[in-house]
């Protein structure tokens, strides 16, 4: 069975850091890009990042970029995401999704993790 | 890296068809060709139910269509049933090749 299991989301302080992990299992995890989606309290999905299959190329939306880092271990199957200088509007639940692997779209997603920002 | 803009909200009848459209950009929808929809159950993990502009994912009920022209994409659900009822958010690549804009999300109530 193809799943996605996102780990590591807590309640953090304003200006502090945070990791979350993905685990990936049910196949070929490095046949695919990856990317991190959030949805705030009442908001809509948010792409927030992504990295490739090898991990050499990484992207983020502005209000992350400089603060938030992707990177994955293909030889553990697993996708992180590194937060720093976490702010209140970071607070979200986070899911990993996996990148289809002929194309664009996320065909896999986890149950989310969530992460609040509150002092 | 504005969000996509949909519908708030679109409701119908069982039975009936609906109709959710996604207005993006030169840079996005209409540079990229390759949109995606995906269902959303609150408290669930989010759907894929269309790719590349039309394709269904096996599995998918073909009551699921998409469809693209310009700048805008547009998902419809036929012969609408009660469990269709949630968020629909449509994605599109934005720049290069990781990154990706949603839309804003349209809520899908069922009458």
């Amino acid at each position: 069975e193809v799943q996605l299991v996102e780990s590591g989301g807590r309640v953090v302080r304003p200006g502090g850091s945070l990791r979350l992990s993905c685990a990936a299992s049910g196949f070929i995890f490095d046949d695919h890009g990856m990317s991190w989606v959030r949805q705030a309290p009442g908001k809509g999905l948010e792409w927030v990042g992504g990295i490739n299959w090898s991990g050499t190329i990484t992207d983020y939306v502005d209000s992350v970029r400089g603060r938030f880092s992707t990177s994955r271990d293909n030889a553990k199957n697993s996708l992180y995401l590194q937060m720093n200088s976490l702010r209140v509007e970071d607070t979200a639940l986070y899911f990993c999704a996996r990148v289809r692997s002929a194309g664009p779209g996320f065909d896999c997603w986890g149950q989310g993790t969530l992460v609040t920002v509150s002092s | 890296q504005s969000a996509l803009t949909q519908p708030a909200s679109v409701s119908g009848s069982p039975g009936q068809s609906i109709s959710i459209s996604c207005t993006g950009s030169s840079s996005d929808i209409g540079s990229s060709h390759l949109v995606s929809w995906y269902q959303h159950h609150p408290g669930k993990a989010p759907k894929l139910i269309i790719y590349e502009n039309r394709q269904r994912p096996s599995g998918v009920s073909n009551r699921f269509s998409g469809s693209r022209s310009g700048n805008t994409a547009s998902l419809t659900i036929s012969g609408l049933q009660a469990e269709d009822e949630a968020d629909y958010y449509c994605c599109s690549y934005a720049r290069g090749l990781t990154f990706d804009v949603f839309g804003s999300g349209t809520k899908v109530t069922v009458l």
